[in-house]
Order: structure tokens, then C-alpha cells, then sequence
């Protein structure tokens, strides 16, 4: 079945240590994208990206970074940079402009 | 201004009601427009996209009003099962971005 897939589902890990969320999709989407949503809270765009190999900063980059080096996977990196990083993290990808997302089951990261 | 804005409610409806959401967005360039809805703790599923004519599916429509740079969104003869956070999407255009509103929160009663 086609879809995107995160993993893991839950993660938990102390303070001041780096981690990293997988995505990965098999739509054969140019375009993926990570966003954080907090509890009531909408989503916000950290990175996306529309080709291998490029990416941009959406609107809360600071204290996170991806990497795009296949067309299936769009690791996000949560480092210790990152004040706040307990949240409900979500990846999504899109075939192109103008068309609609499809996301991923969401991992629920909690630092401790 | 907000790039999209939503009223987050909470709506509290009557199964068998009809009700319906606006949205509102800033950029008027933007070109596509979707709905979303989300279940508590789980991803943003696609209900439906926007197109300029209104579409419909089954009990849902939705419209788009460029002039006044709003979607809608009317839900008829709601269902316990419509329960659920609706999400307003905009692709306000350029590079792909999806902006998403924060959402209204809609609980149907029995």
C-alpha cells in the first residue's frame, strides 16, 4: 500500500540529547514537509522540501534540521537546541504545487 | 493578519444539524484551497479540496469566494461521527507551501 510512514510512534528522551524522526514515503512525492503541533494548537511548518537534495526553513526552524538526500525520506533532527520539543510531530508529502498533502501517523515526542 | 484564520470554536451541534465553518485567507494570489479534518491524537485526513465552481461530497459542500477570500464549509444531516477538528489548508502559492489554519473543533450530540 502506498502511504507515509513515521516512526516511531511515541519517543521519549532526556534533555539536552539530539533525536532524530523518521519519515519516509512511497507516493513518489516531490514535496515533503514536517510540521509541530502543540496541544490545541494548529500545525506549524518547521522544513520542507521540494527536490532531493534541497530544503527550506519554514516558520519555527530554529532548533531543528533535515535532510533530503532521497526522494522517499525526510529525517527530521530535534537537537538540544530546540527549547520546547515535546509535541506531536507530523511529516506530509505532496506530489507537487497546487495539490493536496498526505500525512503521516504523527510521532509523539516528550523530553524529559 | 493571519495567513489563514479560522474560528475555533468549539461548535456544539444537534445530530442531524447543519452546520457550517468559514475560513479566511490573506493572500489573495493563493490558488488552492482544502479541507481537513483531524481526530484527537491522530494525523490530518484530506475531506476535501476547494475548487472555484464549489464541489460537493455526499453531505459535505464546499465553496470558495474569491472576492471576499473565504472558504466554507457546511456539513449537512451531521453525523456522531462528524466529531472531529476541521482544518483550513491554503496554498497561498510560490513554493509549494501548505498553510494550514488552526482549526475548528466541532462535537456533534446525540
Amino acid at each position: 500500500d502506498g502511504g507515509i510512514t513515521q516512526s516511531p510512534k511515541y519517543l521519549f528522551r532526556k534533555e539536552g540529547q539530539n533525536v532524530t524522526l523518521s519519515c519516509e514515503q512511497n507516493l513518489n512525492h516531490d514535496a515533503m514537509y514536517w510540521y509541530r503541533q502543540d496541544p490545541g494548537q494548529g500545525l506549524r511548518l518547521i522544513y520542507y522540501s521540494q527536490i532531493v537534495n534541497d530544503f527550506q526553513k519554514g516558520d519555527i526552524a530554529e532548533g531543528y534540521s533535515v535532510s533530503r538526500e532521497k526522494k522517499e525520506s525526510f529525517p527530521l533532527t530535534v537537537t538540544s537546541a530546540q527549547k520546547n520539543p515535546t509535541a506531536f510531530y507530523l511529516c506530509a508529502s505532496s506530489s507537487g504545487v497546487w495539490t493536496e498533502a498526505f500525512f503521516g501517523q504523527g510521532t509523539r515526542l516528550t523530553v524529559v | 493578519r493571519k495567513e489563514v484564520e479560522q474560528d475555533p470554536g468549539p461548535f456544539n451541534v444537534p445530530e442531524g444539524a447543519t452546520v457550517a465553518f468559514n475560513c479566511t485567507y490573506s493572500n489573495s494570489a493563493s490558488q488552492s484551497f482544502f479541507w481537513y479534518r483531524q481526530d484527537c491524537r491522530k494525523e490530518p485526513k484530506l475531506l476535501m479540496s476547494v475548487y472555484s465552481s464549489g464541489n460537493e461530497d455526499g453531505r459535505f459542500t464546499a465553496q470558495l469566494n474569491r472576492a471576499s477570500q473565504y472558504i466554507s464549509l457546511l456539513i449537512r444531516d451531521s453525523k456522531l461521527s462528524d466529531s472531529a477538528t476541521y482544518l483550513c489548508v491554503v496554498n497561498p502559492g510560490g513554493a509549494q507551501k501548505l498553510v494550514f489554519g488552526q482549526g475548528t473543533r466541532l462535537t456533534i450530540n446525540p
